[in-house]
């Protein structure tokens, strides 16, 4: 069992808004930087949010991140069929010292 | 160009061994920590271990299930970290990525290694 929590999977239609939430503790989510990837099923992970709120070029402004307290969230605004793909926030654990992954959430497109 | 290229996967038996490689470019790897995280097949993201760099004592740091059995090194001459895999189970089957642990995590396309009979 992951120490961050996300939902198995989330859906919506083409040009909704989609949140995948990731909780957390105190010792991950609370005192560090949380990361989004985003995985299409045979590749390798991409970044699409980093400290938080920061998008590397080249990723879309519809994809934005927040955190408050021991938890956070990535919003998807204007749903896009491409969109489809597993999505996974990470953080540093001060208490296990190691980096530690929620277990993936599904965005499905309907 | 900046990437990560991983090499060194295969097939192995358990109890066997493996060693990993990843070769950085484009970017300053003598800066940087550096990480390995696998993904068994179908399933999520699991971190293996991290080794900082030089200047911050070059220590290691692992995930316990691996703890005894991996060793992360890295040779800054070369661009390259390295992953030796010992003892491997069948549970260690998986992509194995490299990845930078800086601001803006760069990631390698990752080797697949299989641990089977």
């Amino acid at each position: 069992q992951s120490v961050l929590t996300q939902p198995p999977s989330t859906s919506g239609t083409p040009g909704q808004r989609v949140t995948v939430s990731c909780s957390g503790s105190s010792s991950n989510i609370g005192t560090n930087d949380i990361y989004w990837y985003q995985q299409v099923p045979g590749t390798a992970p991409k970044l699409l949010i980093y400290r938080n709120i920061q998008r590397p070029s080249g990723v879309p402004d519809r994809f934005s991140g927040s955190k408050s307290g021991t938890s956070a969230s990535l919003v998807i605004s204007g749903l896009r069929s491409e969109d489809e793909a597993d999505y996974y926030c990470a953080a540093w654990d001060d208490s296990l010292s190691g980096w530690e992954f929620g277990g993936g959430t599904k965005v499905t497109v309907l | 160009e900046v990437q990560l290229v991983e090499s060194g996967g295969g097939l192995v038996k358990p109890g066997g061994a493996l060693k990993l490689s990843c070769v950085a470019s484009g970017i300053s790897f003598n800066s940087a920590w550096m990480s390995w995280v696998r993904q068994a097949p179908g399933k999520g993201l699991e971190w293996v271990g991290r080794i900082k760099r030089i200047s911050d004592g070059g220590t290691t740091d692992y995930a316990t299930p691996v703890k005894g059995r991996f060793t992360i090194s890295r040779d800054d001459s070369k661009n390259i970290v390295y992953l030796q895999m010992n003892s491997l189970k069948t549970e260690d089957t998986a992509v194995y990525y490299c990845t930078t642990d800086g601001r803006v995590p760069l990631w390698g396309q990752g080797t697949l290694v299989t641990v089977s009979s």
